[in-house]
């Protein structure tokens, strides 16, 4: 098993471009998370999906954040405009049972604004 | 106030010591989470538990629902141990909340 795959790594954009975040979840996974994490707030949980369906958004920070998730292999999470505020590691994690199994988390993305 | 809080927020040891980190929360939980994120910023998941006691190899976690505590302890700690831990709780019946701590960053030296 490949465990759940993040791209990019890090990513490096200008105040106002658009960025795209992608996750492949771990096949048989039903539950699809996204967190953010910063020194200042530590990790938050933007937004969960379960079987597709994105259940609780309620820790999206903003309208300029949006998360889709077509199939049960893919999510994104795309930021736009973007803003330097928004700097941050990405994680993509994904379990069998919402946060009733274990989390398995991807390696990140590392997003710089500048 | 955070619903999750974890001690110590720093923690130094000598190799070989035992170790323990604490986690306490003010909500209800479904399901307690112990990670582990390591100074290259993966992060893995150690256990997932919900009531009494898990052991794996040299950890060894436990919570205690009346009281809304858990532990993570270390037995004979190895510098490879060095990493940043983090304890999440999953609030009550759908399990898609999550509450985390700010995180114990233990250094563990030879």
């Amino acid at each position: 098993d490949a465990g759940v795959i993040q791209s990019p790594r890090h990513e490096v954009t200008e105040m106002g471009q658009e960025v795209t975040l992608r996750c492949k979840p771990i096949s048989g996974h039903n539950s699809l998370f996204w967190y953010r994490q910063t020194m200042m707030r530590g990790l938050e949980l933007l937004i969960y999906f379960n079987n597709n369906v994105p259940i609780d958004d309620s820790g999206m920070p903003e309208d300029r954040f949006s998360a889709k998730m077509p199939n049960a292999s893919f999510s994104t999470l795309k930021i736009q405009p973007s803003e330097p505020r928004d700097s941050a590691v990405y994680f993509c994690a994904s379990s069998r049972d919402r946060g009733l199994s274990p989390l398995h988390f991807g390696n990140g993305t590392r997003l710089t604004v500048t | 106030k955070n619903e999750v809080e974890q001690s110590p927020q720093n923690l130094t040891a000598q190799e070989g010591e035992f170790i323990t980190i604490n986690c306490s929360y003010s909500v209800g939980i479904s399901a307690l989470h112990w990670l582990q994120q390591h100074p290259g910023g993966g992060i893995v998941s150690l256990f997932m538990l919900s009531s009494g006691k898990k052991k794996h190899g040299r950890l060894i976690a436990t919570i205690n629902i009346q009281e809304k505590h858990s532990s993570l302890h270390i037995t004979a700690s190895h510098p490879r141990d060095s990493a940043v831990y983090i304890c999440a709780a999953t609030g009550p019946v759908t399990g898609n909340q999550f509450y985390f701590g700010t995180g114990t960053s233990l250094t563990v030296i030879p």
